[in-house]
């Protein structure tokens, strides 16, 4: 079936850095979101990408849709500890705009 | 403000005994919502479409026995889950669109 990959698992980085997370699947898809889920919460949408090679921003995120629509990837600049959380992609699941499968996710801790 | 919002945050027990999450559309009608269940320290998973005013469509391996789901109104999805057992216990969140796909604040439940 479907399934995103993400990677790295985790990560602990220090206040400031830059982190880059990617996302990948053997599926192409034409939709590819990038959600952040705090504690005990439900994920929210940071980006969306609709388009092969997009590269959109939103603020100090950037992410980009992968040339061959089988990847993704995130980059967060100069992080702060509110970044803190975890990072999910998501893509339609069989083509249904609403309906999502989830990447495994990618632990993002910062250190002030 | 919240978009889709769910009830309870949280909920404890027994074994045995059935549960009911709501999941509410504030100000914005919708025919459809999705259920996803989180269990811990990974990522989520669809569960079924919940379609007002018939029957939802439920992933597969998702026992529609188990999991109820009534989508009576077009602001208000429920999820019973009957006969609870630990292995229920989870993280249940749901989501709706208006134009953006937005989810609830997630429904913890543990199951003794």
């Amino acid at each position: 079936g479907q399934q995103l990959n993400q990677s790295p698992q985790s990560m602990f980085i220090q206040e400031g850095e830059d982190v880059s997370m990617n996302c990948t699947s053997s599926s192409i898809f034409n939709t590819w979101l990038w959600y952040k889920q705090d504690p005990g919460e439900g994920p929210v949408l940071l980006i969306a990408l609709y388009k092969a090679g997009e590269l959109t921003s939103n603020g100090r995120l950037t992410a980009q849709f992968g040339i061959t629509r089988k990847d993704s990837f995130l980059n967060i600049s100069a992080s702060i500890p509110s970044d803190v959380g975890i990072y999910f992609c998501a893509a339609p699941k069989g083509g249904a705009t609403n309906k999502l499968i989830f990447g495994t996710g990618t632990l993002l801790a910062v250190q002030p | 403000g919240a978009v889709v919002s769910q009830h309870p945050s949280w909920v404890i027990c027994k074994s045995g005994t059935s549960v009911k999450i709501e999941c509410r559309s504030l100000d914005f009608q919708a025919t459809t919502m999705f259920w996803y269940r989180q269990f811990p320290k990974q990522s989520l998973m669809l569960m079924a479409t919940s379609n007002e005013g018939s029957k939802a469509t439920y992933e597969q391996g998702v026992e529609k026995d188990k999991f109820l789901i009534n989508h009576a109104s077009l602001t208000l999805s429920t999820l019973t889950v009957t006969s609870a057992h630990p292995e229920d216990s989870s993280f249940y969140i749901c989501s709706a669109s208006r134009g953006e796909l937005f989810f609830g604040e997630g429904s913890r439940l543990t199951v003794l």
